[in-house]
């Protein structure tokens, strides 16, 4: 069955420490998807990034960072000197390309990160 | 700024009351979606529309009611909530649903909060 873990509930750094986020699911579709989704204290989710499951290659923009390893089965998420703003709930997700008209996002349980002054 | 934006921001209702929340989107997408997220847990997927027909009901009770009058508008009435239904209310959209990789672009919320 498809399942998105993230085992960090919540995490407190100070500011400028690196941060990063776990991220590991199971699937049995060769086709997917993973998705990152930040949640500031404001509600609104935004969408952060989109993996498929054949492109292994990790992603940088700016300060965050992705690293995508099949072999684990994990996408965890960097923040890299954090901020104040960082300060949010950030969800890992999973879709599977075959799953018919099922094919909603399976979230993880989100981590809460606290970034202090 | 948010391209799909939500109306109201915060709604207080009775359990006798029937409102409407309202979504819409200037993306051009084709999928909308409606959320209910408690605090702390992730958002719990009610509705989705693709084409303007509804795709899916994860099984949602009848006094949520959603409509979709084109492919840029998204509502969702209420009508005779209980207090469990207190929640954050999130629109969604995404370019279509045919298959899982296209993301969703999410809307602000509406907090509802049932009397």
């Amino acid at each position: 069955a498809q399942k998105v873990t993230q085992a960090q509930t919540e995490i407190s750094v100070v500011e400028k420490e690196d941060v990063t986020l776990d991220c590991v699911y199971e699937t049995r579709d060769t086709t997917y998807y993973l998705f990152w989704y930040k949640q500031p204290p404001s509600g609104e989710l935004v969408f952060l990034i989109r993996r498929n499951s054949f492109d292994e290659q990790n992603e940088i923009s700016g300060r965050y960072s992705w690293n995508f390893q099949k072999s684990t089965s994990s996408f965890n998420f960097t923040i890299t000197a954090s901020q104040v703003v960082d300060s949010a709930v950030y969800f890992c997700a999973l879709s599977e390309a075959n799953a018919g008209n099922n094919r909603k996002l399976i979230w993880g349980l989100g981590t809460s990160l606290a970034v202090n002054p | 700024d948010t391209e799909v934006t939500q109306t109201p921001k915060h709604l207080v209702m009775g359990m006798t009351n029937k409102k409407s929340l309202k979504c819409e989107q200037h993306m051009g997408h084709r999928a909308m979606y409606w959320y209910k997220q408690k605090a702390k847990k992730p958002p719990e997927l009610m509705f989705v529309y693709s084409y303007e027909k509804l795709s899916i009901n994860e099984s949602v009770p009848s006094r949520f009611s959603p409509e979709c009058p084109n492919s840029s508008l998204l509502n969702l009435h209420l009508h005779a909530l209980q207090p469990e239904d207190s929640a954050l209310y999130l629109c969604a959209s995404s370019q279509v649903f045919s298959r899982g990789d296209y993301e969703q672009y999410f809307g602000p919320g509406t907090r509802l909060t049932v009397t």
